[in-house]
Protein backbone atom coordinates (compact mmCIF):
# COMPACT_ATOMS: atom_id res chain seq x y z
CA UNK A 1 0.00 0.00 0.00
CA UNK A 2 1.09 3.75 -0.19
CA UNK A 3 2.43 3.78 -3.65
CA UNK A 4 3.29 7.25 -5.27
CA UNK A 5 4.38 7.30 -8.59
CA UNK A 6 5.92 9.80 -11.01
CA UNK A 7 5.73 10.20 -14.61
CA UNK A 8 8.21 10.92 -16.49
CA UNK A 9 10.92 9.26 -14.68
CA UNK A 10 13.37 10.98 -17.02
CA UNK A 11 13.09 14.46 -18.94
CA UNK A 12 15.42 16.20 -21.18
CA UNK A 13 14.75 19.49 -23.08
CA UNK A 14 16.27 22.18 -24.45
CA UNK A 15 16.09 25.67 -22.29
CA UNK A 16 13.51 27.92 -22.85
CA UNK A 17 10.78 25.05 -22.97
CA UNK A 18 8.30 23.78 -20.42
CA UNK A 19 8.41 20.24 -18.69
CA UNK A 20 5.15 18.78 -16.67
CA UNK A 21 5.75 16.25 -14.07
CA UNK A 22 3.08 14.28 -12.76
CA UNK A 23 2.91 12.47 -9.38
CA UNK A 24 -0.02 10.14 -8.64
CA UNK A 25 -0.50 8.83 -5.42
CA UNK A 26 -1.84 4.96 -6.67
CA UNK A 27 -4.09 3.39 -3.46
CA UNK A 28 -4.72 6.25 -1.36
CA UNK A 29 -6.13 9.23 -1.19
CA UNK A 30 -3.96 12.36 -1.20
CA UNK A 31 -5.15 15.50 0.85
CA UNK A 32 -1.37 16.70 1.07
CA UNK A 33 1.63 16.41 -1.68
CA UNK A 34 4.98 18.01 -1.12
CA UNK A 35 7.47 18.60 -4.11
CA UNK A 36 11.23 18.63 -3.37
CA UNK A 37 13.99 18.77 -5.80
CA UNK A 38 17.45 17.32 -4.65
CA UNK A 39 21.28 18.34 -6.26
CA UNK A 40 23.93 15.28 -6.31
CA UNK A 41 24.82 14.44 -2.68
CA UNK A 42 22.72 16.59 -1.16
CA UNK A 43 19.36 16.89 0.62
CA UNK A 44 15.53 17.08 0.00
CA UNK A 45 14.71 21.05 -0.46
CA UNK A 46 11.43 21.31 0.14
CA UNK A 47 9.63 23.31 -2.85
CA UNK A 48 6.10 23.82 -1.96
CA UNK A 49 3.08 22.26 -0.55
CA UNK A 50 0.00 21.56 -1.78
CA UNK A 51 -3.55 20.56 -0.78
CA UNK A 52 -6.19 19.49 -3.08
CA UNK A 53 -7.84 21.95 -4.16
CA UNK A 54 -6.23 24.99 -2.86
CA UNK A 55 -3.24 27.16 -4.21
CA UNK A 56 0.57 25.76 -3.12
CA UNK A 57 2.10 27.55 -0.22
CA UNK A 58 5.97 27.71 -1.58
CA UNK A 59 8.84 27.87 0.82
CA UNK A 60 11.04 31.16 0.64
CA UNK A 61 12.98 31.65 -2.20
CA UNK A 62 11.11 29.32 -4.85
CA UNK A 63 9.22 31.27 -7.76
CA UNK A 64 5.86 30.18 -7.91
CA UNK A 65 5.39 31.52 -11.50
CA UNK A 66 8.42 29.78 -12.26
CA UNK A 67 7.68 26.40 -10.88
CA UNK A 68 3.83 26.17 -10.91
CA UNK A 69 1.95 23.45 -9.18
CA UNK A 70 -1.57 22.27 -9.62
CA UNK A 71 -3.38 19.59 -7.16
CA UNK A 72 -6.89 18.95 -8.99
CA UNK A 73 -7.58 15.67 -7.45
CA UNK A 74 -6.75 13.87 -4.21
CA UNK A 75 -4.56 11.41 -6.36
CA UNK A 76 -3.06 13.82 -8.85
CA UNK A 77 -0.57 16.71 -8.59
CA UNK A 78 1.40 17.88 -11.34
CA UNK A 79 4.50 20.18 -11.18
CA UNK A 80 4.71 22.51 -14.36
CA UNK A 81 8.57 24.12 -14.81
CA UNK A 82 7.90 26.91 -17.48
CA UNK A 83 11.06 28.15 -19.78
CA UNK A 84 13.49 25.36 -18.22
CA UNK A 85 17.02 26.68 -18.08
CA UNK A 86 20.04 24.70 -17.18
CA UNK A 87 20.37 25.40 -13.86
CA UNK A 88 17.29 23.94 -13.17
CA UNK A 89 18.28 20.35 -13.52
CA UNK A 90 17.63 18.52 -10.75
CA UNK A 91 16.04 15.91 -9.10
CA UNK A 92 12.50 16.43 -8.42
CA UNK A 93 10.86 13.99 -6.49
CA UNK A 94 7.19 14.27 -4.66
CA UNK A 95 5.39 12.52 -1.76
CA UNK A 96 2.03 12.57 -0.46
CA UNK A 97 -0.07 12.15 3.04
CA UNK A 98 -3.14 11.56 3.99
CA UNK A 99 -5.23 12.87 6.11
CA UNK A 100 -4.00 13.10 9.72
CA UNK A 101 -0.98 11.23 8.58
CA UNK A 102 2.67 12.34 9.52
CA UNK A 103 4.49 9.99 6.80
CA UNK A 104 5.21 10.90 3.71
CA UNK A 105 5.37 8.89 0.76
CA UNK A 106 7.80 9.65 -1.47
CA UNK A 107 7.46 8.36 -5.71
CA UNK A 108 10.30 7.48 -7.54
CA UNK A 109 11.72 11.25 -8.73
CA UNK A 110 11.93 12.60 -11.98
CA UNK A 111 15.59 13.41 -13.34
CA UNK A 112 15.17 16.68 -15.15
CA UNK A 113 18.55 18.01 -17.58
CA UNK A 114 17.94 20.89 -19.52
CA UNK A 115 20.25 21.38 -21.91
CA UNK B 1 20.56 30.33 11.89
CA UNK B 2 18.75 26.75 11.68
CA UNK B 3 20.55 23.46 10.71
CA UNK B 4 20.33 20.00 10.76
CA UNK B 5 23.91 17.74 10.85
CA UNK B 6 24.17 14.32 9.93
CA UNK B 7 27.15 12.97 11.65
CA UNK B 8 29.32 11.60 8.84
CA UNK B 9 28.63 12.01 4.96
CA UNK B 10 29.47 7.70 5.27
CA UNK B 11 29.83 5.03 7.33
CA UNK B 12 31.65 1.89 6.58
CA UNK B 13 30.71 -1.37 9.18
CA UNK B 14 30.83 -4.90 9.44
CA UNK B 15 27.94 -6.88 8.28
CA UNK B 16 26.34 -8.23 12.12
CA UNK B 17 27.50 -5.12 13.60
CA UNK B 18 24.93 -2.25 14.75
CA UNK B 19 25.47 0.97 12.73
CA UNK B 20 24.63 3.86 14.70
CA UNK B 21 23.78 7.17 13.31
CA UNK B 22 23.22 10.54 14.59
CA UNK B 23 21.36 14.10 13.69
CA UNK B 24 21.98 16.86 15.50
CA UNK B 25 19.88 19.71 15.18
CA UNK B 26 19.76 23.82 15.64
CA UNK B 27 17.37 26.72 16.42
CA UNK B 28 14.32 24.15 15.60
CA UNK B 29 11.63 23.13 17.80
CA UNK B 30 10.60 19.66 16.23
CA UNK B 31 6.87 18.47 17.26
CA UNK B 32 8.63 15.02 15.92
CA UNK B 33 11.30 13.25 13.52
CA UNK B 34 11.68 11.07 10.90
CA UNK B 35 14.11 8.82 9.45
CA UNK B 36 13.86 8.02 5.56
CA UNK B 37 16.06 5.14 3.53
CA UNK B 38 17.12 6.53 0.60
CA UNK B 39 18.80 4.18 -2.51
CA UNK B 40 20.73 5.54 -5.37
CA UNK B 41 18.32 7.40 -7.99
CA UNK B 42 14.90 6.88 -6.07
CA UNK B 43 12.57 8.58 -3.63
CA UNK B 44 13.03 8.50 0.36
CA UNK B 45 11.08 5.63 1.93
CA UNK B 46 9.46 6.14 5.26
CA UNK B 47 11.33 4.23 8.06
CA UNK B 48 10.01 5.87 11.47
CA UNK B 49 8.77 8.68 13.69
CA UNK B 50 9.51 9.77 16.71
CA UNK B 51 7.09 12.26 18.29
CA UNK B 52 8.99 15.52 21.35
CA UNK B 53 7.35 13.65 24.55
CA UNK B 54 9.15 10.17 23.02
CA UNK B 55 12.18 8.96 24.28
CA UNK B 56 12.79 5.93 21.91
CA UNK B 57 11.05 3.38 18.98
CA UNK B 58 11.54 0.31 17.93
CA UNK B 59 10.75 -1.53 14.95
CA UNK B 60 12.15 -4.82 13.93
CA UNK B 61 15.70 -4.42 13.91
CA UNK B 62 15.73 -0.45 13.98
CA UNK B 63 15.68 1.98 17.16
CA UNK B 64 15.86 5.82 17.14
CA UNK B 65 16.20 7.74 20.17
CA UNK B 66 15.29 11.00 20.47
CA UNK B 67 16.91 13.83 22.89
CA UNK B 68 14.91 17.52 22.64
CA UNK B 69 17.62 18.67 25.25
CA UNK B 70 20.78 17.82 23.55
CA UNK B 71 18.72 18.09 20.45
CA UNK B 72 19.77 15.02 18.50
CA UNK B 73 18.64 11.54 17.43
CA UNK B 74 20.32 8.34 17.16
CA UNK B 75 19.34 5.95 14.47
CA UNK B 76 20.67 2.54 15.34
CA UNK B 77 20.88 -0.77 12.88
CA UNK B 78 21.15 -3.80 14.94
CA UNK B 79 22.58 -6.93 13.34
CA UNK B 80 22.50 -5.31 9.83
CA UNK B 81 23.46 -6.83 6.66
CA UNK B 82 24.72 -5.66 3.37
CA UNK B 83 21.09 -4.56 2.37
CA UNK B 84 20.94 -1.86 4.97
CA UNK B 85 23.32 -0.35 2.69
CA UNK B 86 21.73 3.05 1.47
CA UNK B 87 21.78 6.53 2.37
CA UNK B 88 19.60 7.53 5.50
CA UNK B 89 17.65 10.65 6.20
CA UNK B 90 16.65 12.17 9.00
CA UNK B 91 13.84 14.72 8.94
CA UNK B 92 11.83 16.95 11.24
CA UNK B 93 8.58 18.53 11.34
CA UNK B 94 7.93 22.15 13.50
CA UNK B 95 4.57 22.46 11.91
CA UNK B 96 1.92 20.32 12.89
CA UNK B 97 -0.64 21.62 10.60
CA UNK B 98 1.23 22.18 7.68
CA UNK B 99 3.30 18.86 8.10
CA UNK B 100 6.43 20.19 6.04
CA UNK B 101 9.91 18.10 6.63
CA UNK B 102 13.06 19.40 6.84
CA UNK B 103 15.72 16.96 5.69
CA UNK B 104 19.30 16.65 7.21
CA UNK B 105 22.08 15.87 4.27
CA UNK B 106 22.21 12.38 5.07
CA UNK B 107 24.80 9.82 6.34
CA UNK B 108 25.31 6.75 3.31
CA UNK B 109 25.73 3.62 5.03
CA UNK B 110 27.96 0.57 3.79
CA UNK B 111 27.84 -2.45 5.15
CA UNK B 112 31.11 -4.88 4.06
CA UNK B 113 29.92 -8.39 3.89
Amino acid sequence: GAVVSQHPSRVICKSGTSVKIECRSLDFQATTMFWYRQFPKKSLMLMATSNEGSKATYEQGVEKDKFLINHASLTLSTLTVTSAHPEDSSFYICSASVQGGYEQYFGPGTRLTVT
Amino acid sequence: SQKIEQNSEALNIQEGKTATLTCNYTNYSPAYLQWYRQDPGRGPVFLLLIRENEKEKRKERLKVTFDTTLKQSLFHITASQPADSATYLCALCEDTGRRALTFGSGTRLQVQP
